[in-house]
């Protein structure tokens, strides 16, 4: 089975806090995602990657970065956290022929911004 | 990005009952999909669809992709309180900024009474 692991499934913070969100897939995917999932928005993408140190801006990359060093492994930061990005964040990945191909989500990690 | 309005938001059914939801959109779309949410857990693949006019199944349930490209549905028959949970659709455009980028509308939330 595919497997996507977000690192948390809760992180509390605060604000102006650097934060880590990580990711690993175990299926050696090319392509990876970051959503965040907000009530009545559904899932908006933030960033994506094709390959190892490539990346792409999503819908809402503001206030965001990522770093893919190694293909299992993507990482979602945010340099300085801020109350509106309190959210769930969904890690995806997917086989190259994508968009046909399948999303694999992870389970999520719900952060909270104090 | 593009757009997908999806309806309802919310349902209560009683078990038992059959279910229908539905996705808009202003421009075309070449690929409908739909993803099943279940509590605390990421968005799963239930039925992709890939040709207008394409109805497709998977058990107990039933989607289509609208003779236009503007609109895809989804049935569920004889619902089961497993069936609870967040339901996405999502597709992609030929004026999505990217090939590897989906769409994802809001979600409908489906509860089901014993």
């Amino acid at each position: 089975d595919v497997k996507v692991t977000q690192s948390s499934r809760y992180l509390v913070k605060r604000t102006g806090e650097k934060v880590f969100l990580e990711c690993v897939q175990d299926m050696d995917h090319e392509n990876m995602f970051w959503y965040r999932q907000d009530p009545g928005l559904g899932l908006r993408l933030i960033y994506f990657s094709y390959d190892v140190k490539m990346k792409e801006k999503g819908d809402i990359p503001e206030g965001y970065s990522v770093s893919r060093e190694k293909k299992e492994r993507f990482s979602l930061i945010l340099e300085s956290a801020s109350t509106n990005q309190t959210s769930m964040y969904l890690c995806a990945s997917s086989y190259p022929m994508y968009p046909d191909g399948e999303l694999f989500f992870g389970s999520g990690t719900q952060l909270s911004v104090l | 990005g593009q757009q997908l309005n999806q309806s309802p938001q919310s349902m209560f059914i009683q078990e038992g009952e059959d279910v229908s939801m539905n996705c808009t959109s202003s421009s075309i779309f070449n690929t409908w999909l739909w993803y099943k949410q279940d509590p605390g857990e990421g968005p799963v693949l239930l039925i992709a669809l890939y040709k207008a006019g394409e109805l497709t199944s998977n058990g107990r349930l039933t989607a289509q992709f609208g003779i236009t490209r503007k609109d895809s549905f989804l049935n569920i028959s004889a619902s089961i309180p497993s069936d609870v949970g967040i339901y996405f659709c999502a597709g992609t455009s030929f004026y999505s900024g990217s090939a590897r980028q989906l769409t994802f509308g809001s979600g409908t939330q489906l509860t089901v009474l014993p």
